[in-house]
């Protein structure tokens, strides 16, 4: 498509399952980045994906969140055993890999329950 | 590490009225600098970019922002507002090399007809 796609964009989940988040990058992006918006709050980084280097992990809140990307296209953000500070928005991103203009997803709302 | 600091988490304004945003930023090297618009109910949006060159960026819908590198700054203008700028605005950085994305906290902005 023609821009960032994300799945789904509405999520009710109970305390205590495990959630997975889908991102499709558009073509040709790829740089990949997962954010996370609560209620009142600002955008707080995630996880951030560049070609086959390492990810750079260092936003990621606890370890109940993990995010991998296959094949350098599509990925998954899984959160384990859901809390209710989990709810939020959870965008993603893409970019080319110099860095330039970042174009956003419509975002994956999670309400934990 | 960066970081980015809007000064005003709300403004309030009438039509016709001028705005200013506030942007600064923490990092000392090379900076692509950015604004991101996120009207009601939709996703983030890019409003204008600064990468190199002339420091007074115009950007879509009558926006336009300053890079002052003395003063590790970014403000966001626009001179005479529209209700249909009522959005939050989010100001971003990242490094010149191509990394994440680092925003302000965002500044809600309510334009009363």
């Amino acid at each position: 498509g023609a821009g960032v796609s994300q799945s789904p964009s509405n999520k009710v989940t109970e305390k205590g399952k495990d959630v997975e988040l889908r991102c499709d990058p558009i073509s040709g992006h790829t740089a990949l980045y997962w954010y996370r918006q609560s209620l009142g709050q600002g955008l707080e980084f995630l996880i951030y994906f560049q070609g086959n280097s390492a990810p750079d992990k260092s936003g990621l809140p606890s370890d109940r969140f993990s995010a991998e990307r296959t094949g350098g296209s599509v990925s998954t953000l899984t959160i384990q055993r859901t809390q209710q500070e989990d709810s939020a928005v959870y965008l993603c991103a893409s970019s080319y890999r110099d860095g330039n203009t970042i174009y956003f997803g419509e975002g994956s709302w999670l309400t934990v329950v | 590490a960066q970081s980015v600091s809007q000064h005003n988490h709300h403004v309030i304004l009438s039509e016709a009225a001028s705005l200013e945003l506030g942007c600064n930023y923490s990092y000392g090297g090379t900076v692509n600098l950015f604004w991101y618009v996120q009207y009601p109910g939709q996703h983030l949006q890019l409003l204008l970019k600064y990468f190199s060159g002339d420091p007074l960026v115009k950007g879509i819908k009558g926006f336009e922002a300053e890079f002052i590198k003395s003063k590790f700054s970014f403000n966001l203008r626009k001179p005479s507002v529209q209700w249909s700028d009522t959005a939050e605005y989010f100001c971003a950085v990242n490094q010149a090399a191509g990394n994440k994305l680092t925003f302000g906290g965002g500044t809600r902005v309510l334009v009363k007809p």
